[in-house]
C-alpha cells in the first residue's frame, strides 16, 4: 500500500488560495489519487480524484506531476466553512483494494 | 451515490457492556467497511463486511471483540464487545460506488461511543 505524507496542519486567511501537498513516493502504476474532506462529527466526503496532470471540479483542483510521487490539492478562495481535515489517499478508493487513511491535514481558515 | 444511515448516532456505555451499531445503505452494494476514528486521530479500517461470509479483519482487530454481520447487500452491523474506555471512538460505516480503481467512498455520519 502506498503511504502518504501530508502536513499535519495549515492556517489560511479567508479569500486566499490554499495548496495542500501530499507525498506518495511508492504509488503504483494503477493507483489513483483521491482527496477527502472531513468536518467535525461527520464522515469524510469525496472532493476530487485524479491520475495525472490536472483535474478541476467545482470545489477544487488537483495537480499531479509527471512522476506522480506527489500531488497538490488547491482550494481557491477559502472561506470559514472550508475549515476541516483533508485526507490524501492513494489506491483504489476502498472499493476493491485496501486504502489507508494518513494523518490528514487540519486546515484552519481564519477570518 | 449512496445514502448511509447509522444508528445510534451516539451513546454512552458502561465498561464491560457491548453495543451494536447498525448501518443501512439505500441501495445494494458489494463492499461495506467499518472504520474507527479515535479522538483527534485519523480513520483506521477495522474490517470489510462480506455478504454471506465472515468479515475480513485488519491487523489488530479480531472477531471476538468486533463481531460483524452482513445479512444482505444493504445492511451491516458492528458490535463492540466488552467495552473499555479505550473503545471510546467514532465508528464509521462506509461503502464504495464506481469503477474498480476509481470508486468513491461514501461514509455514514458515524456513531460516537463514549465508554465510562
Amino acid at each position: 500500500l502506498a503511504k502518504t505524507t501530508q502536513p499535519i496542519s495549515m492556517d489560511s486567511y479567508e479569500g486566499q488560495e490554499v495548496n495542500i501537498t501530499c507525498s506518495h513516493n511508492n504509488i503504483a502504476t494503477n493507483d489513483y489519487i483521491t482527496w477527502y474532506q472531513q468536518f467535525p462529527s461527520q464522515g469524510p466526503r469525496f472532493i476530487i480524484q485524479g491520475y495525472k496532470t490536472k483535474v478541476t471540479n467545482e470545489v477544487a483542483s488537483l495537480f499531479i506531476p509527471a512522476d506522480r510521487k506527489s500531488s497538490t490539492l488547491s482550494l481557491p478562495r477559502v472561506s470559514l466553512s472550508d475549515t476541516a481535515v483533508y485526507y490524501c489517499l492513494v489506491g483504489a478508493s476502498g472499493g476493491y483494494q485496501k486504502v489507508t487513511f494518513g494523518t490528514g491535514t487540519k486546515l484552519q481558515v481564519i477570518p | 451515490s449512496a445514502v448511509i444511515s447509522q444508528k445510534p448516532s451516539r451513546d454512552i456505555c458502561q465498561r464491560g457492556t457491548s453495543l451494536t451499531i447498525q448501518c443501512q445503505v439505500d441501495s445494494q452494494v458489494t463492499m461495506m467497511f467499518w472504520y474507527r476514528q479515535q479522538p483527534g486521530q485519523s480513520l483506521t479500517l477495522i474490517a470489510t463486511a462480506n455478504q454471506g461470509s465472515e468479515a475480513t479483519y485488519e491487523s489488530g482487530f479480531v472477531i471476538d471483540k468486533f463481531p460483524i454481520s452482513r445479512p444482505n447487500l444493504t445492511f451491516s452491523t458492528l458490535t463492540v464487545s466488552n467495552m473499555s474506555p479505550e473503545d471510546s471512538s467514532i465508528y464509521l460505516c462506509s461503502t464504495v460506488f464506481g469503477q474498480e480503481n476509481t470508486g468513491e467512498l461514501f461514509f455514514g455520519e458515524g456513531s460516537r461511543l463514549t465508554v465510562l
